[in-house]
Formats: structure tokens, sequence, C-alpha cells
């Protein structure tokens, strides 16, 4: 099992539309979660962290935590073209001292 | 304010050689993380350093090292170069030992032939 599960997509979504990221995570000890954006060709821009369960909103932006199901997603509402870039999740893995762990990424297509 | 810097942007070496890429972190960060990450794949955690000190390795082989310098700047160094080293090497920095809230570098692009 991958210590940090994404589909890789690509996921299409219309303009307007609400587009949903899903991830996975395998450490049940896990307290803090964060959501990168990569655009192609450059490094990633973290966007969105949560550590308790339920939702939290910025902007666009809202980052769903479910502890129990090692489940954390991102919703990203009136997608634009311009979110049209890949999304990592990563995870703090616990245990000494903590290192953070990325998915593979899905990569996310907005299309006018 | 000076965010994380990389040098160089892009390399090209063969393989057996070894390289160093530099990392100088955000102004007031402490802590310097390397990933490496490969055509479509995730950033691959190398190792961790704080106060000089390595603190947390991935699963990457001795070939890979590092260090830290008193002005919390960073290199890797990777040796004996192998054709699967090709990768975006990214550079990470954040406050404490924490690992959380990374800002990451524009990369070092490293081809190796």
């Amino acid at each position: 099992q991958k210590e940090v599960e994404q589909n890789s997509g690509p996921l299409s979504v219309p303009e307007g539309a609400i587009a949903s990221l899903n991830c996975t995570y395998s450490d049940r000890g896990s307290q803090s979660f964060f959501w990168y954006r990569q655009y192609s060709g450059k490094s990633p821009e973290l966007i969105m962290f949560i550590y308790s369960n339920g939702d939290k909103e910025d902007g666009r932006f809202t980052a769903q935590l479910n502890k129990a199901s090692q489940y954390v997603s991102l919703l990203i509402r009136d997608s634009q073209p311009s979110d049209s870039a890949t999304y990592l999740c990563a995870v703090l893995f616990s245990g000494g001292y903590n290192k953070l762990i990325f998915g593979a990424g899905t990569r996310l297509a907005v299309h006018p | 304010d000076a965010g994380v810097t990389q040098s160089p942007t892009h390399l090209i070496k063969t393989r057996g050689q070894q390289v160093t890429l530099r990392c100088s972190p955000k102004s007031g960060h402490d802590t310097v993380s390397w990933y490496q990450q490969a055509l479509g794949q995730g950033p691959q955690f190398i190792f961790q350093y704080y106060e000089e000190e390595e603190r947390q390795r991935g699963n990457f082989p001795d070939r890979f090292s590092g260090h830290q310098f008193p002005n919390y700047s960073s290199e890797l160094n990777v040796n004996a170069l192998l054709l699967g080293d090709s990768a975006l090497y990214l550079c990470a920095s954040s406050f404490g030992d924490s690992n959380e809230k990374l800002f990451f570098g524009s990369g070092t692009q490293l081809s190796v032939l």
C-alpha cells in the first residue's frame, strides 16, 4: 500500500463547475495535511492545510478531512481554466522527526 | 523577501559523474528538505537538515548526501550518477523541525546521459 494515494487523473471539469480531488493515507497517527498546486514545469505551491476533522474553507477552496477514514479531499468551486494544474496531497507522517510525504498528484483540466 | 533559491536551474551530467546542487532557504527559515521528483510523479523525500544535521532520511542510497551550513543554506551531493537519477530536484525550507508548510524553490532539472 502506498503511503499517500491519489487518482492520477486527468480529472476534466467544465469552467464554473466544482472539482473534487481525493487522497487517502496509510499512517493513522498523521495530524497534518496539505494540498499543493503544481503547474507544469514549476515547483509545488502550498494552497491549503488542515489539521482537524471537518471542513476548512479559503476562498474557492475547501479542504475536508476525515481521520477515521484516513481520507482528505480538496474541493475547488467555480473552477477556472487557470486552476488547470497537478494537485499534490501531502501528509506529515508521525513518529520521530516528522517527514512530509506526497502523493503522485491528480492532474486537473478545466475546459472553457 | 527572497524566497527559496536553487542553483543551477538545469544540469546535464553523464553516468558515473557526481553533482552538487545548492539551496538557500527563505528568509527566516532554518530547515531545509530535499525532494526528488521524477516526471509524472510526486516529490519523493530525500532528507531533511536542521541545525546542520541530517534529521530524517527517505529511502535513498548513500550516494545521496548533503550538508547544511551555519547560514542555513544547503547542498545536495549525488555520487556515481545513474540514468535513473534524472529528475527535478526540489529544495524546500521551513521554520523549525516540524517539517510543516514547506516553501519550495524552483528546482534543479538534472539530466543524466
